[in-house]
C-alpha cells in the first residue's frame, strides 16, 4: 500500500458526459501528479500540482482539468468524454519535487461506451 | 524534450538467470533517469532513480542500473531473477530545469518461466 488512495476504482460512462476522479496524497506530500495509461500512448504525464499550484502541463487535453485543494487532495475534471478517453488514470505524490520518489495510487479505470 | 526508448516490448527469461532491460534516453540537457516496475492490476513502484554521483545504481528487490551518459543508456540489470519478478518495467526521464514531469518509455514485459 502506497499512502496514496484514488476513487472511485472503476468508472463507467457515455460519450459526452463528464467525469471526476479524485485522489489523497500521502500525509506530509505536497506535490500530486497525474497520469494517463492507455494501450496505444502507454503511460504519460498529465499534470502536476505543488501545494495547491500547478507546476508542470504535458499532454493534458483542454476537455481536462484539475485542481489540489487547501487539504491538498486533487481531482482532475474529464469533460465531453470520448471513445478513446478509456484509459487507466494514476496519481502519484511526493514530498515535494520530482526528485523526490513519487508514489503512486492504485488507479482508476475510466471506460467511455 | 526528452524521450525514451525501450528496446524490448517483452523479455522472457528462465527463473534463476540474469535479465538486462535496456533502455536508451534521448535529451539536449542533463537528466534524471528513473526505473519503475508495475505488477498486473497495481500502480507503480519506484525501483530505483539516477539524480547524479555513482553511475551505478542499486535498487529494491536486487535490482541495479547504470547511467552510461556517452551512450545515453540506463540499462536495468538483475542477476537472478524469480517469479515474482514477473511484472512491466517502465524506464522514465526528467531534465535538471525543473520541469517536474517524466517522461516515460512504452514499458517491457519481463516474463519469468520456472
Amino acid at each position: 500500500d502506497s499512502g496514496v488512495t484514488q476513487t472511485p476504482k472503476h468508472l463507467i460512462t457515455a460519450t459526452g458526459q463528464r467525469v471526476t476522479l479524485r485522489c489523497s496524497p500521502r500525509s506530509g506530500d505536497l506535490s500530486v501528479y497525474w497520469y494517463q495509461q492507455s494501450l496505444d500512448q502507454g503511460l504519460q504525464f498529465l499534470i502536476h500540482y505543488y501545494n495547491g499550484e500547478e507546476r508542470a502541463k504535458g499532454n493534458i487535453l483542454e476537455r481536462f482539468s484539475a485542481q489540489q485543494f487547501p487539504d491538498l487532495h486533487s481531482e482532475l475534471n474529464l469533460s465531453s468524454l470520448e471513445l478513446g478517453d478509456s484509459a487507466l488514470y494514476f496519481c502519484a505524490s511526493s514530498l515535494r519535487a520530482l526528485t523526490d520518489t513519487q508514489y503512486f495510487g492504485p488507479g482508476t479505470r475510466l471506460t467511455v461506451l | 524534450a526528452q524521450s525514451v526508448t525501450q528496446l524490448d516490448s517483452q523479455v522472457p527469461v528462465f527463473e534463476e538467470a540474469p535479465v538486462e532491460l535496456r533502455c536508451n534516453y534521448s535529451s539536449s540537457v542533463s537528466v534524471y533517469l528513473f526505473w519503475y516496475v508495475q505488477y498486473p492490476n497495481q500502480g507503480l513502484q519506484l525501483l530505483l532513480k539516477y539524480l547524479s554521483g555513482s553511475t551505478l545504481v542499486k535498487g529494491i528487490n536486487g535490482f541495479e542500473a547504470e547511467f552510461n551518459k556517452s551512450q545515453t543508456s540506463f540499462h536495468l540489470r538483475k542477476p537472478s531473477v524469480h517469479i515474482s519478478d514477473t511484472a512491466e518495467y517502465f524506464c522514465a526521464v526528467s531534465d535538471w530545469q525543473g520541469a517536474q514531469k517524466l517522461v516515460f518509455g512504452q514499458g517491457t514485459r519481463l516474463t519469468i518461466n520456472p
